[in-house]
Parts: C-alpha cells; structure tokens; sequence
C-alpha cells in the first residue's frame, strides 16, 4: 500500500536555527509530491511541490526540498527558522485518481 | 475570493444522532475531496467527487458516512448514527478540474466533529 512516512513527530528549535524535514514515500508509480503547512488555526496551506525536473525544488517563505528519488525521499529544508514558522508540516504524495496521501505531520515549535 | 468554506467550524453530537458537515468549494472549482484527520495521525482521504458524481469513495468507511455534491449548494459530508470514534477534524479541498494530477488543492479551515 502507498504511504508516506515522516520521521520527527515533534521538533524544537531555536531562532536562527537550521531546519530540515524528513519524509520517505513508498510509492513507486508517478511522482507528485508536496508539503503542505498548518499555522495554528489555520487551514493547510501549499509550501512547494514536485512533479518532474530539478530535484531541489523552492517554495514559498525560504522553504525548499529535495527529491532523492534513490532513497525515495523529499525532504524538507529551511537555513533559519523564525518564530512564525511554528507550525504543522505535513509531506504528501498525489496518487493517479487524486487522492493524497499524507505523511502523519511533524510539529515545529520555534522558540523566540 | 473567498476560499473554501467549511462549516460549522465545530459540531458537537451525541452517540446515535446525525452529523452534517458542509463545505463550499472555491467558485468555479468543480472537484471536492473530504479528508479525515484523526487525533496523532495524518489526514486520510475519505472521499473524491465531481459535481453530481462520487469519482472514488476508496476511503469512506462502508457504513454510515456518505457524500454528495449537487450540482447547486455545497457538498455535503453526513455522517449517520455517529460513534465516539467518528470525532475528528474533517476537511474539505477543492480544485478547478482534474489533469490526471493533483496539482493545487485549496483546503478549508476544517470542521471538528466532538461526539460525547
């Protein structure tokens, strides 16, 4: 069965700090990609995605990820958090009908 | 522009009673999706449709849940004889149209459902 499988459930960082996002995908068919953001209260929002072409794909907000399609992964990166970057990440896979499958979420908590 | 709109925001039932979940699309988008998100998991998906057609139910659990999308109003998510299990974060996505490819999905805010 397709899945998406993120490694942190929970991650703290301070300030200035580094980010990066683990997710690994199982599905070995066509490649759509995402992450997608929740601010507290708020609904899911598109950080970036991935089809085809360069595997170091930019998003919004200094986000970017980079698709390995031989460790079938699409990790997340940020060089320096923000306090407003507190939030729930969640990495997607597009199946061929439409349907997502999404990774669990990781939380980020980035302390001032 | 008014994005997806989901409502109620919350919605509190007791054990056996309905459960109506509304979401209005983004204007123009023809194709709705209902995802779940139960408490310490990610969103799962329930429900694709296109107006007046249910395109893949894989993920509605085979009883008690259903969906429509009339060709006017919202889509509806109702949910029947509700359990303690069913309480959840229910959301609701739309696209323009369908490419083969889920490109950009435009989500609500999201309704939670709290069954006593």
């Amino acid at each position: 069965a397709q899945s998406v499988s993120q490694h942190n459930h929970h991650v703290i960082l301070s300030e200035a700090a580094s980010l990066e996002l683990g997710c690994n995908y199982s599905y070995g068919g066509t490649v759509n990609l995402f992450w997608y953001v929740q601010y507290p209260g708020q609904h899911l929002q598109l950080l970036l995605k991935y089809f085809s072409g360069d595997p170091l794909v930019k998003g919004i907000k200094g986000f970017e990820a980079e698709f390995i399609k031989s460790k079938f992964s699409f990790n997340l990166r940020k060089p320096s958090v923000q306090w407003s970057d507190t939030a729930e990440y969640f990495c997607v896979h597009g199946g061929s009908q439409g349907n997502l499958i999404f990774g669990k979420g990781t939380k980020l908590s980035v302390k001032p | 522009n008014a994005g997806v709109m989901q409502n109620p925001r919350h919605l509190v039932r007791r054990r056996g009673q309905e459960a109506r979940l509304r979401c209005s699309p983004v204007k123009g988008h023809s194709h709705v999706y209902w995802y779940r998100q139960l408490p310490e998991e990610g969103l799962k998906f329930m429900v694709y449709l296109q107006k007046e057609n249910i395109i893949d139910e894989s993920g509605m659990p085979k009883e008690r849940f259903s969906a429509e999308f009339p060709k006017e109003g919202p889509s509806i998510l109702r949910i029947q004889q509700v359990v303690r299990g069913d309480s959840a974060a229910y959301f609701c996505a739309s696209s323009p149209g369908s490419s083969g490819r889920t490109e950009k999905l435009f989500f609500g805010s999201g309704t939670q459902l709290s069954v006593l």
